[in-house]
């Protein structure tokens, strides 16, 4: 069975900082995976997805997810952090075949900016 | 916005008795989900369908009772519920069910059950 974990339930970091917001997964054979986020009274929206190629992954609003098939980690990054990034981040993942097509979702990472 | 409108956004009802959550896309996508989203869980997957075909029931109870009309609309009939089925239900879609594909969410309906 496939799983995510994100082991933050919330991080805080400073306006202009660096931020990294945690997921690792578990899944058989090669794994999908995306990044979500969600602002108070919305739905999820994309970040960025790993399918294969560059480890690197760059998405929408400046953020980066590294992907790190030994350490089946794929952290969210972004250099430069805004108080508007403020919101609930979810790691989701998919076997790239066989098993369920389904993605399963991690708890999801509250991430607070401070001006 | 995404393309995935929910109606309505906040439904309070009590336990006897009968709504419906509507969900429509305008993006041309094939695939439809229901999903629950309570706090400090996991998003629960509810329900998927597949060109108006029903392709997964996430062993929900009978409680919850999915339409799916056409491609565009979703419908979540509830009846009977109880107070724990309160949370954010959410709706999806994606272009079809291939696995490298994202997925497009409305903004969801509040629910409460009194």
């Amino acid at each position: 069975a496939q799983s995510v974990a994100q082991p933050e339930d919330q991080v805080n970091v400073a306006e202009g900082n660096p931020l990294t917001v945690k997921c690792t997964y578990s899944v058989s054979g090669n794994p999908y995976l995306f990044w979500y986020v969600q602002y108070p009274n919305r739905g999820l929206q994309f970040l960025l997805k790993y399918i294969t190629g560059d480890n690197l992954v760059k998405g929408s609003y400046g953020f980066e997810a590294e992907f790190n098939k030994s350490q089946t980690s794929f952290h969210l990054k972004k250099p430069s952090a805004l108080v508007s990034d403020s919101a609930l981040y979810f790691c989701a993942v998919r076997p790239a075949s066989g098993g369920s097509y389904i993605p399963t979702f991690g708890r999801g990472t509250s991430l607070i900016v401070h001006p | 916005e995404t393309g995935v409108t929910q109606t309505p956004r906040h439904l309070v009802m009590g336990m006897t008795n009968k709504k419906s959550l509507k969900c429509e896309q305008h993006l041309g996508h094939n695939a439809m989900y229901w999903y629950k989203q309570s706090a400090k869980k996991p998003l629960e997957l509810m329900f998927v369908y597949n060109f108006k075909e029903q392709t997964e029931n996430n062993s929900v109870p009978s409680r919850f009772s999915p339409e799916c009309p056409n491609s565009s609309h979703l419908f979540l009939h509830l009846h009977t519920l109880q107070p724990e089925d309160s949370a954010l239900y959410l709706c999806a879609s994606s272009q079809d069910r291939e696995r490298d594909i994202e997925q497009f969410f409305g903004p969801g309906t509040r629910l409460t059950v009194l």
